[in-house]
């Protein structure tokens, strides 16, 4: 089944360590998106990637560096930058950059020890 | 970004009633969408409006694109316990791929 995979469900880092979060699509989307998710909040855009090679910041890019080397795979590093990392992080893919909805993977919570 | 006003933010329902929820937004949207996640997972997209005062239903579930095209509402129709979740609505203009979310409506359907 084609869809988008989020690893590890959940992932711990120690204070002054970057950690990658893995996202990978098999839908042939273009467009892959990461979201940053606290509690009682909508979801906020960290990156997004129109197409491989690419890639904008979005609201609140600073603590957070992405690549897109590939079309299925958008990985997002949480540096050491990131004061607050704490939080559920959310991958998305879409067709294309009109209007189309974006399907979501099944994110990944990250802890700091 | 921007954010859109989802009301009310929670909700207990008794299984079997119907619930209503609404977003609202200062701006003009081309696309409504409204999704669903349940805990420690990924957003579910329900159904997505293109056109203002479009009506689509999926199930049980019924959504419209108001046609100020600053609103949407999203009707489930005879809860069930399965409906637990939250329901996150976005906004999309067209030819920017990036959404408005809302906070979410948290919707606990007592059996």
């Amino acid at each position: 089944d084609g869809g988008i995979t989020q690893s590890p469900k959940y992932l711990f880092r120690k204070e002054g360590q970057n950690v990658t979060l893995s996202c990978e699509q098999n839908l042939n989307h273009d467009a892959m998106y990461w979201y940053r998710q606290d509690p009682g909040q909508g979801l906020r855009l960290i990156y997004y990637s129109q197409i491989v090679n690419d890639f904008q910041k979005g609201d609140i890019a600073e603590g957070y560096s992405v690549s897109r080397e590939k079309k299925e795979s958008f990985p997002l590093t949480v540096t050491s930058a990131q004061k607050n990392p704490t939080a559920f992080y959310l991958c998305a893919s879409s067709t294309d950059r009109d209007v189309q909805p974006q399907h979501f993977g099944d994110g990944t919570r990250l802890s700091i020890l | 970004g921007q954010q859109l006003n989802q009301s009310p933010q929670s909700m207990f329902i008794q299984e079997g009633e119907d619930v209503s929820m609404n977003c609202t937004s200062s701006s003009i949207f081309n696309t409504w969408l409204w999704y669903k996640q349940d805990p420690g997972e990924g957003p579910v997209l329900l159904i997505a409006l293109y056109k203002a005062g479009e009506l689509t239903s999926n199930g049980r579930l019924t959504a419209q694109f108001g046609i100020t095209r600053k609103d949407s509402f999203l009707n489930i129709s005879a809860s069930i316990p399965s409906d637990v979740g939250i329901y996150f609505c976005a906004g999309q203009l067209y030819g920017n791929n990036r959404l408005a979310f809302g906070k979410g409506n948290q919707v606990v359907v007592i059996p």
